[in-house]
């Protein structure tokens, strides 16, 4: 089975602090993406990496940075947490292969970050 | 751009009761379509998939069918469960790329 990990599932954070969300996949996937879910809002995407060192912004970027540094790892970094970051974080991954052959994504559990 | 449309919840069934949620979509080119399910506590996973036009993609007793007149995707059930309650997401894929853009998601509570 797939397996995404995301390395917190609670987190309580102060406002201003350097917070990182950290996720590793197990299937080699060449993809790797960065949600977040809100109620009423569905999920968003913030950043995703279609392979090492590389990264692309997605929808909802500010306030926030990614590092791909191995294939399996891909960290949500937000430099200055603020309260309007308070959410459920989810990160997921997929191989490469475009919509033609309707790639399905793999989640992990999600992160809850509550910034106080 | 790219867009998809839920119908707000909650939908609530008794159980054994038929499911219909609706979606709709807007997309360039003829994207791959998908329906993802959250369980209480977890994150999504697959409930199934169409990629082309006239598909239906069915799992658990579930089925949608890609219909490009009326660019839509609607999730049907015959029978509900009670463990069928959770929060259920349509998504497209993005032309060209790896990216899945979801919709808002509609919460069904199904109660014995």
């Amino acid at each position: 089975d797939v397996k995404v990990t995301q390395s917190s599932r609670y987190l309580v954070k102060r406002t201003g602090e350097k917070v990182f969300l950290e996720c590793v996949q197990d299937m080699d996937h060449e993809n790797m993406f960065w949600y977040r879910q809100d109620p009423g809002l569905g999920l968003r995407l913030i950043y995703f990496s279609y392979d090492v060192k590389m990264k692309e912004k997605g929808d909802i970027p500010e306030g926030y940075s990614v590092s791909r540094e191995k294939k399996e790892r891909f960290s949500l970094i937000l430099e200055s947490a603020s309260t309007n970051q308070t959410s459920m974080y989810l990160c997921a991954s997929s191989p490469r292969g475009g919509q033609t052959s309707g790639n399905t994504i793999y989640f992990g559990e999600g992160s809850w970050l509550t910034v106080v | 751009g790219d867009s998809v449309t839920q119908m707000e919840g909650p939908v609530t069934l008794s159980e054994e009761a038929f499911l219909t949620i609706n979606c709709t979509y807007t997309a360039t080119g003829y994207p791959s379509l998908f329906w993802y399910v959250q369980y209480p506590g977890e994150g999504l996973q697959l409930l199934l998939k169409a990629t082309k036009a006239d598909d239906k993609g069915s799992n658990k007793g579930f089925e949608a069918t890609y219909r490009k007149e009326t660019t839509s995707f609607h999730l049907e059930k015959g029978s509900v469960q009670v463990s069928d309650s959770a929060v259920y997401f349509c998504a497209l894929s993005v032309k060209n790329t790896d990216k899945l853009i979801f919709g808002t998601g509609t919460r069904l509570q199904v109660f014995p």
